[in-house]
């Protein structure tokens, strides 16, 4: 399976300080992107990095991609209380017409 | 405005009566899917369709038929619905990149209860 793992499972922090997440998953892929996904709605795509891609950013958005470690984190910075939610990581592979979610870090930042 | 339309968004239902959870989009996207999300186990996927007439099984597709009659539209069908079919589904859309998926936009999600 490729099936992404995003690591914490939970996280819990005070507004103005740095939230991260990992995802580690397990073939090639052709991108990876990051959703976040409030309670129950559906989920908003964040950002894509191709595999020829290290690093991305969007505005307190960052993105790094290790395809030799087959791992991503994402950053965000300066968090907010309207950041609390849940982010997953998704991966597509070359030619390969799924998308794979892992199962998400839920995240809390408390005022 | 872009977007993915579903309806219900909330649909209580009895086990054995056929129903249907509609989506549409207007983006133009090739690709479009169905999600059911539970807890502890994520998303996973339905079924998926890359284009019109043409779909094809995700990782769990039983109890669950699609059809791709026109491109804006992917309606999701439960013949005879059971109580394990209780969850909160998604369809979303994508542009397709060759034959890959670039980047999801996601209905609201309907959450279904089969008693």
């Amino acid at each position: 399976s490729q099936q992404g793992e995003e690591d914490p499972q939970a996280l819990s922090i005070q507004e103005g300080e740095n939230a991260t997440m990992n995802c580690s998953y397990k073939t090639s892929i052709n991108n990876l992107q990051w959703y976040r996904q409030n309670s129950g709605r559906g989920l908003v795509h964040l950002i894509l990095i191709r595999s020829n891609e290290r690093e991305k950013h969007s505005g307190r958005l960052r993105v790094t991609l290790d395809t030799s470690k087959k791992s991503s984190s994402l950053l965000i910075t300066a968090s907010r209380a309207a950041d609390t939610a849940s982010y997953f990581c998704a991966t597509t592979a070359q030619n390969f017409n799924k998308f794979y979610f892992g199962s998400g870090t839920k995240l809390n930042v408390k005022p | 405005e872009a977007q993915v339309t579903q309806n219900p968004r909330y649909l209580i239902t009895v086990t054995g009566k056929k129903l249907t959870v509609t989506c549409s989009q207007n983006m133009n996207h090739e690709y479009m899917s169905w999600y059911r999300q539970d807890p502890g186990l994520g998303l996973r996927q339905i079924y998926y369709s890359m284009n019109v007439e043409v779909t094809d099984k995700g990782d769990v597709p039983e109890g669950y038929k699609v059809s791709r009659k026109e491109k804006r539209n992917f309606p999701l069908i439960l013949e005879s619905p059971s109580p394990n079919q209780t969850s909160l589904y998604f369809c979303a859309s994508s542009l397709l990149t060759g034959r890959t998926p670039y980047g999801y936009t996601f209905g609201s999600g309907t959450r279904l209860t089969v008693v």
